[in-house]
């Protein structure tokens, strides 16, 4: 199984409301991250956790809270976003190894209105 | 601080022609060198990797060999099918920082 799972694939939210997104691999890979994607740019690193600890925080707005509860999840909580924040998450997980490569999900769609 | 820069696109080829995608980078250390591909609506996937000098990644008919002297990790291709036409990215990561960083991406559209 090398697949990072992603859900929901499409989310709509107000900018008033929460959500969450979620990630889960099953590659036994203790880092995990998340990256932010606008239209026609390259992602761009949010966070990353190792071994269930947040390691880099790319000085990320607190609107955006990740959460790591186990070594095979992994979630993004949202709150009071603005529709600049409208964006492709994605979520990659590796193993904790000098030269090894990530592994994509396919992203969260979302769009804040 | 560590980049990686890729060829303006999108690159607009024929199908059969050959294809070559700029990437060099700059880094301390001994970074490691991937290409990505992203189809339309969807995530990244690793193409190809290289993790040291001279090493050369292949997948699919592409393939990049890592130039330390010029810094850089060319993307080619034989024979582009359509079915190619995607974004590719050039990434690098550093065991000095942590991170996977990547190009701006270079757009191929490959035409019947």
């Amino acid at each position: 199984d090398t697949e990072v799972t992603q859900t929901p694939k499409h989310l709509v939210m107000g900018m008033t409301n929460k959500k969450s997104l979620k990630c889960e691999q099953h590659m036994g890979h203790r880092a995990m991250y998340w990256y932010k994607q606008k239209a026609k740019k390259p992602p761009e690193l949010m966070f990353v956790y190792s071994y269930e600890k947040l390691s880099i925080n790319e000085s990320v707005p607190s609107r955006f809270s990740p959460e790591c509860p186990n070594s095979s999840l992994l979630n993004l909580h949202l709150h009071a976003l603005q529709p600049e924040d409208s964006a492709l998450y994605l979520c990659a997980s590796s193993r904790l190894r000098v030269n090894t490569e990530a592994f994509f999900g396919q992203g969260t769609r979302l769009t804040v209105v | 601080g560590n980049s990686v820069t890729q060829m303006e696109g999108p690159v607009t080829l024929s199908e059969e022609a050959f294809l070559t995608i700029n990437c060099t980078y700059t880094a301390t250390g001994y970074p490691s060198l991937f290409w990505y591909v992203q189809y339309p609506g969807e995530g990244l996937q690793l193409l190809l990797k290289a993790t040291k000098a001279d090493d050369k990644g292949s997948n699919k008919g592409f393939e990049a060999t890592y130039r330390k002297e010029t810094t850089s990790f060319h993307l080619e291709k034989g024979s582009v099918q359509v079915s190619d036409s995607a974004v590719y990215f050039c990434a690098l990561y550093s065991s000095n920082t942590g991170k996977l960083i990547f190009g701006q991406g270079t757009t191929l559209q490959v035409k019947p």
